[in-house]
């Protein structure tokens, strides 16, 4: 079975200042997908990035990039000129690329970052 | 285009009743899935239905049931509950079962006294 881990329960940084959120794995599958989702006080999860396995470059989405080491099976996220709006708990996700496994999202237990003005 | 909506938004309920939630995905998506969040268990799976089938389940015991409609809503059930049940449950859909991007409603906040 597939596990995630977020080894950081809170984080903080400074309005305008880059933050990494750490996210590692567990799989023996070869062919997956990687997630980042915001959970903000409205308790929705939003989708802020995602990456394929089979991609070697990183994936970029404006101001949120991420660092994916597939051999190292880690998965950070980076997020650059941080905003008070990125405040919430952030979660990372596996799902597997098998077709009976589609829609079945394996997360880790969260990160609480905190944004200081 | 309307978002994921799940009603009720909040609900109480003592040990023993059964509660119904409903999800309606997003005009045109055909997959919903459900996950239950806990402070101590986090995300979990629960199941995943699409064209009214479920195509996959979590391992959670057989008082949570699920079921999906034609028009792709789908309401979740638990009977017997338990003090343990009370969680936020979440409702996500896609566009089909091998779409990978899930969207989100912002759950029903079940309490169980």
């Amino acid at each position: 079975a597939q596990t995630v881990t977020q080894s950081q329960p809170e984080m903080s940084v400074q309005e305008a200042e880059t933050v990494t959120l750490s996210c590692t794995y567990d799989t023996s599958e070869s062919d997956y997908y990687l997630f980042w989702y915001k959970q903000p006080p409205s308790r929705q999860m939003i989708l802020v990035i995602r990456q394929e396995a089979y991609k070697q470059q990183n994936a970029t989405e404006n101001r949120f990039s991420v660092n994916f080491q597939k051999a190292a099976k880690s998965f950070s996220l980076k997020i650059s000129d941080s905003q008070l709006g990125d405040a919430a708990m952030y979660f990372c996700a596996y799902r597997s690329d098998r077709v009976q496994g589609a829609q079945k999202l394996v997360f880790g237990q969260g990160t609480r970052l905190t944004i200081n003005p | 285009k309307a978002g994921v909506t799940q009603t009720p938004r909040y609900l109480i309920k003592t040990r023993g009743q059964q509660v119904t939630l409903s999800c309606s995905p997003i005009s045109g998506h055909r997959s919903v899935s459900w996950y239950q969040q806990t402070p101590g268990q986090g995300l979990q799976f629960l199941f995943e239905y699409f064209s009214e089938t479920q195509r996959n389940k979590g391992n959670f015991p057989g008082r949570f049931s699920g079921r999906q409609f034609s028009n792709s809503r789908s309401e979740m059930n638990v009977s017997t509950l338990e003090l343990g049940d009370s969680a936020l449950y979440l409702c996500a859909s896609s566009l089909s079962w091998a779409n990978e991007k899930l969207f989100f409603g912002s759950g029903t906040q079940l309490s169980v006294l």
